[in-house]
């Protein structure tokens, strides 16, 4: 099955940009996901990118994607304190039907100093 | 719109009892919900995979005679857990897909505590 692997925490001070990074193991992976979890809460999608693409940005986020490294990046600029969350980036799994499991990394624990 | 509920948000109880968990399609119709659970600091596990109107698939390692599901209605599919331990206190996150799409919609969690 697939296999997705995020280091598992980053600490930046607000206002700085903050890079969390995911590598994964299914190159038949169409769309790729970044989720964020604040504590005691459930996932938030926070922005997708097709295979086809290489980079996609959507305000303070930017998605850079990196099909022959198989690798997988998340760009906040100008972080906040209200970004503090756990980020997890998620691969399909194409099952049978047409229902699509993910595959969740270990998530990154962001942790933004005043 | 494709908002995800669950209730409760956050139970107690006691060993050896059964605790039954809800997980709602609020705007949207979902032949297919999924159940995870995740352990404090650590990613979601799948548990299972909920289709309306047949049986859930489990996934390997999950005791389906232990945490029982049922999904029946095209808004509706419940988790219970059976005389629960506390190994089983964890927080549980279902997600839900409209009928005819692939985006999977979050619930905000249910966390168990067994005591």
């Amino acid at each position: 099955g697939e296999d997705v692997e995020q280091s598992l925490f980053l600490s930046v001070r607000e206002g700085d940009s903050s890079v969390i990074n995911c590598t994964y193991t299914d190159s038949s992976s169409t769309y790729l996901y970044w989720y964020k979890q604040e504590p005691g809460a459930g996932l938030q999608l926070l922005t997708y990118i097709f295979s086809n693409m290489d980079m996609k940005q959507d305000q303070r986020l930017t998605v850079l994607l990196n099909k022959k490294d198989k690798h997988l990046s998340l760009r906040i600029a100008d972080t906040q304190t209200g970004d503090s969350a756990i980020y997890f980036c998620a691969t399909p799994e194409i099952s049978s039907g047409s229902a699509r499991q993910l595959t969740f990394g270990s998530g990154t624990q962001l942790t933004v100093l005043p | 719109g494709a908002v995800v509920s669950q209730h409760p948000s956050w139970v107690i109880c006691k060993s050896g009892t059964s605790v039954k968990i809800e997980c709602r399609s609020l705007d949207f119709q979902a032949t297919t919900m999924f159940w995870y659970r995740q352990f404090p600091k650590q990613s979601l596990m799948l548990m299972a995979t909920s289709n309306e109107g047949s049986k859930a698939t489990y996934e390997q390692g999950v005791e389906k005679d232990k945490f029982l599901i049922n999904h029946a209605s095209l808004t509706l599919s419940t988790l219970t857990v059976t005389s629960a331990h506390p190994e089983d206190s964890s927080f549980y996150i279902c997600s839900a897909i409209p009928t005819g799409d692939d985006e999977q919609y979050f619930g905000p969690g249910t966390r168990l505590t067994v005591t």
